[in-house]
């Protein structure tokens, strides 16, 4: 079956520093991939998507990039802020016979220190 | 446009009790899917129904079940309670048919079980 794994957290960071979580899946053909973060006190919210081989997704200033040769979706931004702390989480599905099925990683907490 | 509504927000159960949880999608919105969240399991499908009819459904046991309106409007229902069914329950819905994977989550029903 597909899995989506992310790199373990929390991660601790100072603002302005660069970000990245890592992130793996593994999926019978194309899945389209996503980042997905849930605030302190909100719901999961859509950050970014992208839906085939090489396609970039970018929102906020935070960016990732489709790699099939790796089957990696890393999550990057170049300066973060005390805003941006939060639960992110990497998925992946959609398309084909999945529809509203997302397989989701473990999540990684985002605490940034002004 | 009004977002993703879960009721109750809160709610307490006993073992061996039932409960069932509503989640109002977004106008036009046919698509409905479910998620429980844990924090050893992470995020997990339970189902999602399009139309009224179910179109995915993830590896619950058969005490989860759901249901789909004519107005779109989702229910899911736990029958016969176990500590382990305590868990933060999402719903998100989509636009439906070709289904992108963009879903939009309501802030979840939290359940603990007694």
């Amino acid at each position: 079956g597909n899995s989506v794994t992310q790199m373990e957290g929390p991660v601790t960071l100072s603002e302005e520093a660069f970000l990245t979580i890592n992130c793996t899946y593994t999926a019978t053909g194309y899945p389209s991939l996503f980042w997905y973060v849930q605030y302190p006190g909100e719901g999961l919210q859509l950050l970014l998507k992208a839906t085939k081989a090489d396609d970039k997704g970018s929102n906020k200033g935070f960016e990732a990039t489709y790699r099939k040769e790796t089957t990696s979706f890393h999550l990057e931004k170049g300066s973060v802020q005390v805003s941006d702390s939060a639960v992110y989480f990497c998925a992946s599905g959609g398309g084909g016979t999945s529809y509203g099925k997302l397989t989701f990683g473990q999540g990684t907490i985002l605490t940034v220190h002004p | 446009k009004a977002g993703v509504t879960q009721t109750p927000r809160y709610l307490i159960k006993t073992r061996g009790q039932q409960v069932t949880l509503s989640c109002s999608p977004i106008s036009g919105h046919r698509s409905v899917s479910w998620y429980q969240q844990t924090p050893g399991q992470g995020l997990q499908f339970l189902f999602e129904y399009f139309s009224e009819t179910q179109r995915n459904k993830g590896n619950f046991p058969g005490r989860f079940s759901g249901r789909q309106f004519s107005n779109s409007r989702s229910e899911m229902n736990v029958s016969t309670l176990e500590l382990g069914d305590s868990a933060l329950y999402l719903c998100a819905s989509s636009p439906g048919g070709l289904n992108t994977g963009e879903l939009f989550f309501g802030e979840g029903s939290r359940l603990t079980v007694l």
